[in-house]
């Protein structure tokens, strides 16, 4: 069972708008504003899409973006297309006994 | 550009130890850590641990103390991460990748992770 909790899928059509929530508790989401975010396509290293809830890294889509509300983190893809088809996995600092902590991930279909 | 390059893939017998190497390029390697995380088949990313390159402090998850040892040359800007007594539920991809770390509240701490390897995988079989 991972610490953060994420919808196992999600779905949209091309051009649509989806939003994948990552819940946490007051001890890891709640309480620092270092949750990351990243993609996973199929037999691929995971790459960096949102760093400190809503930042962007150079080079990455501004389709892509961060937000959080108490525990739960979101991050938003407008304008899908079929290339943001992957996994999409949170991460949270969580504290000096469990530093780093992960969702179980969300499998992004598009339609 | 940055570059992060692992060793290859390993099949190691239940009980036996494993060594992954992650030779990082393109940036000054004592300016950043290396943390290592691992996906076993079809599952999601479990953080194992982290090495500053700068000083070779590690933080290691509760989970893996004492079976794992990471480790960093700075002559050849290679990271290592050793697992030691190995079961079949470390059959893993293991990643390496390079860490931005803060410091918050007089604690160093990971930040986020924004270049990785391309993964080694390890598979623990009898």
């Amino acid at each position: 069972q991972s610490a953060l909790t994420q919808p196992a899928s999600v779905s949209g059509s091309p051009g649509q708008s989806i939003t994948i929530s990552c819940t946490g508790t007051s001890s890891d989401v709640g309480s620092y504003n270092l949750v990351s975010w990243y993609q996973q396509h199929p037999g691929k290293a995971p790459k960096l899409m949102i760093y400190e809830v809503s930042k962007r890294p150079s080079g990455v889509s501004n389709r892509f973006s961060g937000s959080k509300s108490g525990n739960t983190a979101s991050l938003t893809i407008s304008g899908l297309q079929a290339e943001d088809e992957a996994d999409y996995y949170c991460c949270s600092y969580a504290g000096s006994s469990t530093p780093v902590v992960f969702g179980g991930g969300t499998k992004l279909t598009v339609l | 550009q940055v570059q992060l390059v692992q060793s290859g893939a390993e099949v190691k017998k239940p009980g036996a130890s494993v060594k992954v190497s992650c030779k990082a390029s393109g940036y000054t390697f004592t300016s950043y850590g290396i943390s290592w995380v691992r996906q076993a088949p079809g599952q999601g990313l479990e953080w194992m641990g982290w090495i500053s390159a700068y000083n070779g402090n590690t933080n290691y998850a509760q989970k893996l103390q004492g079976r794992v040892t990471m480790t960093t040359d700075t002559s050849t800007s290679t990271a290592y991460m050793e697992l030691r007594s190995l079961r079949s539920d470390d059959t893993a991809v293991y990643y390496c990748a390079r860490v931005f770390v803060i410091t918050f509240g007089g604690v160093i701490v990971n930040d986020y992770f924004d270049y990785w390897g391309q993964g080694t995988l390890v598979t623990v079989s009898s």
